[in-house]
């Protein structure tokens, strides 16, 4: 069974910086893009950023709000994929969800990690 | 960056009657070279993950019931709920992976009447 459980969310000043993690289980994350999407309070989803898979170099791409601030990362021998998120503001506080993409759609979803950015 | 454009913003629909949201790509999603669509449509409940109901535009995914139906090409695209049941009530949204940055509509609120 596919699973991806996402930790390391909390509260955090602005300015200040967290690492959430992605465990995944049930499939290899080095062969396929695992995605972070996240879902500020009383918005839309919102796509974070990507790592492609083994075959295209683990690539990343970024949504321009999370270029230079985030970064994804992968530990394939952990099965692990990382977001790393630094320099928060306010408006970063959101439940971030881990995907896997795969045979043409985001079809695994973990249940989210929410990271809330107040003083 | 793709703009996804949805429409309405929600949507207020009796049970058993049809469900219809709209989705606009700022320019197209189809891929000439395999003639798919790189469109897919998802269904979120609150305090829950979205989940995924169709992919390529059209394609269901498996379990998703054959009351939901999606269709439409190019940059415009459709999610019908044919006949709207309780569990249907949930915020939808289409999402283009045509290319990076991949990109969401701002999400189709729908409630019963």
């Amino acid at each position: 069974e596919v699973q991806l459980v996402e930790s390391g969310g909390g509260l955090v000043q602005p300015g200040g910086s967290l690492r959430l993690s992605c465990a995944a289980s049930g499939f290899s994350i080095s062969d396929h893009y695992m995605d972070w999407v996240r879902l500020a309070p009383g918005k839309g989803l919102e796509w974070v950023g990507r790592t492609r898979n083994r075959g295209q170099n683990y690539l990343t791409e970024y949504a321009a709000s999370a270029k230079g601030r985030f970064t994804i990362s992968r530990d394939d021998s952990r099965n692990s994929v990382f977001l790393q998120v630094s320099s928060l503001k306010i408006e970063d506080t959101a439940v971030y969800y881990c995907v896997r993409w795969t045979a043409g759609a985001g079809r695994d979803w973990g249940q989210g990690t929410l990271v809330i950015v107040s003083s | 960056d793709i703009e996804m454009t949805q429409s309405p913003d929600s949507l207020a629909v009796s049970l058993g009657e049809r469900a219809t949201i709209n989705c606009k790509s700022s320019q197209s999603v189809l891929n000439s070279s395999n003639n798919k669509n790189y469109l897919a449509w998802y269904q979120q409940k609150p305090g829950q993950p979205p989940k995924l109901l169709f992919y390529w535009a059209s394609t269901r995914e498996f379990g998703v019931p054959d009351r939901f139906s999606g269709s439409g090409s190019g940059t415009d695209f459709t999610l019908t709920i044919s006949s709207l049941q309780a569990e249907d009530v949930a915020v939808y949204y289409c999402q283009q992976y045509y290319s990076a940055p991949l990109t969401f509509g701002g999400g189709t609120k729908v409630e019963i009447k």
